[in-house]
């Protein structure tokens, strides 16, 4: 079985672009999973789906951060526009019923 | 605030030695606790979990749990260099519908060269 697959791994990105980042997570499993990931602040929530159904939003990522689940074996995040303080490691992660998540490769965020 | 709370922020052992890593959770509402390894360049992936009251033991790595105190510990015996790594502390809630985990900020461990 493939485990979660992530493209692109790096990006960089000038100030107020926009870009997509996208994910396929494990076949078959229920839960995906949107993180942050940086030093400061540690592994932090951005979005989560459950059968393509939005659970949860990350609260403070609302404005510029857009997550869709188009169907059950995709998934996006957009950022637009982007900032600096955007820069970090972006991973996704899915699961199967309250079981481990499966974190893939993650996309390394460069904004200038 | 952060309610997975991990120390110490870092650690440092040599070869062979033994190590412990905490984890307190401050959400009374937590059922479930688990331990992920990241090696450096490298994504989280599940080491143990714990879910009841004692302890679980997978070869050089033990897990205790305090359900009470929501406290968790790992500890790690006999080290070897594939363990330096930064060890992320998670908890969850069950029968809530939903497999959030809430991570803490994670122990740097690695072993004195």
């Amino acid at each position: 079985d493939a485990g979660v697959t992530q493209t692109p791994r790096h990006e960089v990105a000038e100030k107020g672009q926009t870009i997509i980042l996208k994910c396929e997570p494990v076949s078959g499993h229920n839960d995906l999973f949107w993180y942050r990931q940086t030093k400061i602040q540690g592994l932090e929530l951005l979005s989560y789906f459950r059968s393509k159904s939005l659970m949860e939003d990350g609260g403070a990522f609302k404005d510029r951060f857009k997550a869709e689940m188009l169907n059950s074996s995709f998934s996006t995040l957009k950022i637009q526009p982007t900032e600096p303080k955007d820069s970090a490691v972006y991973l996704c992660a899915s699961s199967d019923n309250y079981a481990e998540q499966f974190f893939g490769p993650g996309t390394r965020l460069t904004v200038l | 605030q952060q309610k997975v709370q991990q120390s110490p922020e870092s650690l440092i052992v040599p070869e062979g030695g033994m190590a412990s890593l905490n984890c307190t959770s401050s959400d009374r509402n937590v059922d479930y606790f688990w331990w992920y390894r990241q090696h450096s360049g490298k994504s989280p992936k599940m080491l143990m979990s714990i879910f009841s009251n004692g302890e679980k033991e997978e070869g050089r790595f033990t897990v205790h749990l305090n359900k009470a105190s929501l406290h968790t510990s790992l500890h790690i015996r006999d080290s070897q260099p594939s363990d330096s790594a930064l060890y992320l502390c998670a908890a969850s809630r069950a029968g809530t519908g939903s497999n959030r985990l809430t991570f803490g900020k994670g122990t740097k461990f690695s072993l004195i060269p």
